[in-house]
């Protein structure tokens, strides 16, 4: 099956700075690759997608990167803010017909005012 | 409106209780699942129902059951669970099975097992 790797585990940014998040994959027949929000007490929130035939989607303040080739794909936040405080998934998901997300491990980022 | 409502938020109950989480969507979405989330980690899978059939059980615990009664509404029953079931149980929807659709997550049911 996919295996999804994620880094950093944790990431603590000044407000206004950059985040960059990056996963690796080992499916080279994943298709999507969605990322989540998570913030204390909540449900995952999907937040960014792109398909593997785009490189590149944005999204205002959010951004995220898909190399196939390599098999990794990150995702960026420009001016962070502090309610960008959250965990972060990033997920994939097989071409098996079922729509299976594999998770990344998870991201913890602290934009600190 | 991509809201998927979980109820109830919170529950405490007793290896020898019987108990039931709902999930509801009006989105029309007709693959709905259902996750489980401990501490400090991913989601993780535990079912899938598409057109109101199960489609994927992933090997759980037959103390867990659950129930596509319709097209909008899905239900876990729970039964003689254990302690190290105490998690955040999940729903998602998205719009269908195949394909690498959309999974829109619900706030989640806070379990805890005594």
């Amino acid at each position: 099956g996919e295996n999804v790797e994620q880094h950093p585990s944790t990431l603590s940014v000044q407000e206004g700075d950059s985040a960059v998040i990056k996963c690796t994959y080992s499916d080279s027949a994943s298709n999507y690759f969605p990322w989540y929000k998570q913030e204390l007490g909540k449900g995952p929130q999907l937040i960014i997608d792109i398909r593997s035939n785009v490189g590149e989607k944005k999204d205002q303040r959010i951004a995220v990167t898909l190399n196939k080739t390599a098999k990794h794909f990150s995702l960026h936040i420009t001016e962070t803010q502090p309610e960008d405080s959250a965990v972060y998934f990033c997920a994939a998901l097989g071409e098996t017909g079922a729509n299976n997300l594999f998770f990344g491990t998870g991201t913890r980022l602290t934009v600190i005012p | 409106d991509t809201e998927v409502t979980q109820t109830p938020k919170h529950l405490v109950m007793g290896m020898t209780n019987k108990k039931s989480l709902k999930c509801e969507q009006h989105m029309g979405h007709r693959a709905m699942y259902w996750y489980k989330q401990k501490a400090k980690k991913p989601p993780e899978l535990m079912f899938v129902y598409s057109y109101e059939k199960l489609s994927i059980n992933e090997s759980v615990p037959s103390r867990f059951s659950p129930e596509c009664p319709n097209s909008s509404l899905l239900n876990l029953h729970l039964h003689a669970l254990q302690p190290e079931d105490s998690a955040l149980y999940l729903c998602a929807s998205s719009p269908r099975l195949a394909g690498g659709y959309e999974q829109y997550f619900g706030p989640g049911t806070r379990l805890t097992v005594t």
